[in-house]
């Protein structure tokens, strides 16, 4: 069964209009994380949550925001995507504080901007 | 911000050997995990190192910490052509953020 579920797993999306993606988890993990990785490339931070706790990187462009509503939610808004914000999009999730786990990622949402 | 450095970028080796990926990071990380991704796909979890010495083995593939040298590897016995994929490292800050190396594009060849 899958833990870490991502909507959609395809997003097509015209230039500059708002797009929300979302992640939900199954195992009550204390802290999630959006990754940006572009074709060929490396998965890149962009923040995380703590609880709460919104951590965002420095490098992460305004355009990018979360929202974290519950444990159990968490979600990615583009506010005006670019050409180059064209990129798979994966949601993560781990324990942390005392113990940690794993960190299990989702299967990702693949958003094309047209 | 964590700086990892994974080499080789690209391998590609025959069934049967063997090989060692390298995953060098630049500041202190309390822990380290590898995953695998496939074309397309998303990463798949394959190991987390915890301490410095930890070794973790699964199949073919064993991994290992060593915190003091801010180093990790990841040895591949005898390969097959299963194996061929995308391997990241990616060391955790004490912040619990965890950022991805370059990565390694591996390619048995049969």
């Amino acid at each position: 069964d899958a833990m870490v579920i991502q909507n959609p797993r395809y997003q097509v999306t015209q230039f500059g209009k708002p797009v929300t993606l979302s992640c939900s988890q199954t195992l009550n993990h204390n802290v999630m994380y959006w990754y940006q990785q572009k074709s060929s490339q490396a998965p890149k931070l962009l923040f995380h949550y703590y609880d709460k706790d919104f951590n965002n990187e420095a490098d992460t462009p305004d355009n990018f925001q979360s929202r974290r509503p519950n444990t159990s939610f968490c979600f990615l808004d583009i506010r005006s995507p670019g050409l180059g914000d064209a990129a798979m999009y994966l949601c993560a999730t781990s324990r942390e504080g005392g113990f940690h786990t794993e960190a299990f990622f989702g299967q990702g949402t693949r958003l094309t901007v047209v | 911000e964590l700086k990892v450095e994974q080499n080789p970028l690209f391998l590609s080796m025959q069934e049967g050997k063997n090989y060692t990926i390298y995953c060098n990071y630049s500041t202190t990380s309390d822990r380290l995990y590898w995953y695998r991704q496939d074309p397309g796909k998303s990463l798949e979890s394959l190991f987390v190192l915890l301490s410095n010495g930890a070794v973790k083995q699964e199949g073919r593939l064993m991994a290992s910490l060593d915190t003091k040298a801010r180093l990790s590897t990841l040895h591949i016995t005898a390969a097959v052509h299963d194996l061929s994929a995308t391997y990241f490292c990616a060391p955790a800050n004490t912040g619990n953020q965890f950022y991805f190396g370059t990565g390694t594009s591996l390619t048995v060849i049969p």
